[in-house]
């Protein structure tokens, strides 16, 4: 079966750190980019992080810039999200998500690794105490 | 960044309605848009990427149009299992955003 499983969320008090694992099966996981989405409780969803296949080029949201790094292990199979300086407003459920590939009609070029994000994992519950 | 609105907030529907949902980018975005269901206490689900492509093993009555700034998203006969939320999101550039989402509930 192809699924993304998250570990690593919990109750930590407000400047600690956390860190969340994305493990993937059924799928080479370094064929696609990888994202986290969080959804802080009864709100919407918030991109947060981007990682290529390649590593090369990454991105963060400005609400995590400098406090959340993610990364990747193609041995691991598995994606990573190291939270530091959590805050009370990083309280949410963290979800990695799987880049979605689009070549062009030859199917020989890749025009994007991030058409949508089309598989989520369950979701990781991160909460931050005051 | 680009800001992505949606319309209504809240669409209150009975099975076999049709239903359209709207979804609006401040500047151009091709057709780099992509809409998510989201069931309550689950994950989100892909149902079309590039405004108009239907996601493997989504149902054929979920279909999405639009370029440049608008975008919609039709549900041509609703059914028990579609009640729930429903997200936009651009993929044009970083950072990624989304819709505030609009709830689609049993009238």
């Amino acid at each position: 079966e192809v699924e993304l499983v998250e570990s690593g969320g919990g109750v930590v008090q407000s400047g600690g750190s956390l860190r969340l694992s994305c493990a993937g099966s059924g799928f080479t996981l370094g064929s696609y980019s990888f994202s986290w989405v969080r959804q802080a409780p009864g709100e919407g969803l918030e991109w947060i992080s981007y990682i290529p296949s390649g590593s090369d080029e990454i991105f963060y949201a400005d609400s995590v810039q400098g406090r959340f790094t993610i990364s990747r292990d193609t041995a691991d199979n598995s994606v990573y999200l190291q939270m530091n300086t959590l805050r009370v407003d990083d309280t949410a459920t963290y979800y990695c998500t799987r880049g979605t590939v689009v070549h062009d009609a030859t199917g020989q070029y890749l025009i994007t690794d991030l058409a949508a994000f089309d598989l989520w994992g369950q979701g990781s519950l991160v909460t931050v105490s005051s | 960044d680009i800001q992505m609105t949606q319309s209504p907030t809240s669409v209150s529907a009975s099975v076999g309605d049709r239903v359209t949902i709207t979804c609006r980018a401040s500047q151009g975005i091709g057709t780099w848009l992509a809409w998510y269901q989201q069931r309550p206490g689950k994950a989100p689900k892909l149902l079309i990427y590039a405004a108009s492509t239907l996601q493997s093993g989504v149902s054929s009555r979920f279909s999405g149009s639009g370029s440049g700034t608008d975008f919609t998203l039709t549900i041509s006969s609703l059914q028990p299992e579609d009640f729930a939320t429903y997200y936009c999101q651009q993929a044009n550039n970083f950072p990624i955003t989304f819709g505030p989402g609009t709830k689609v509930d049993i009238k």
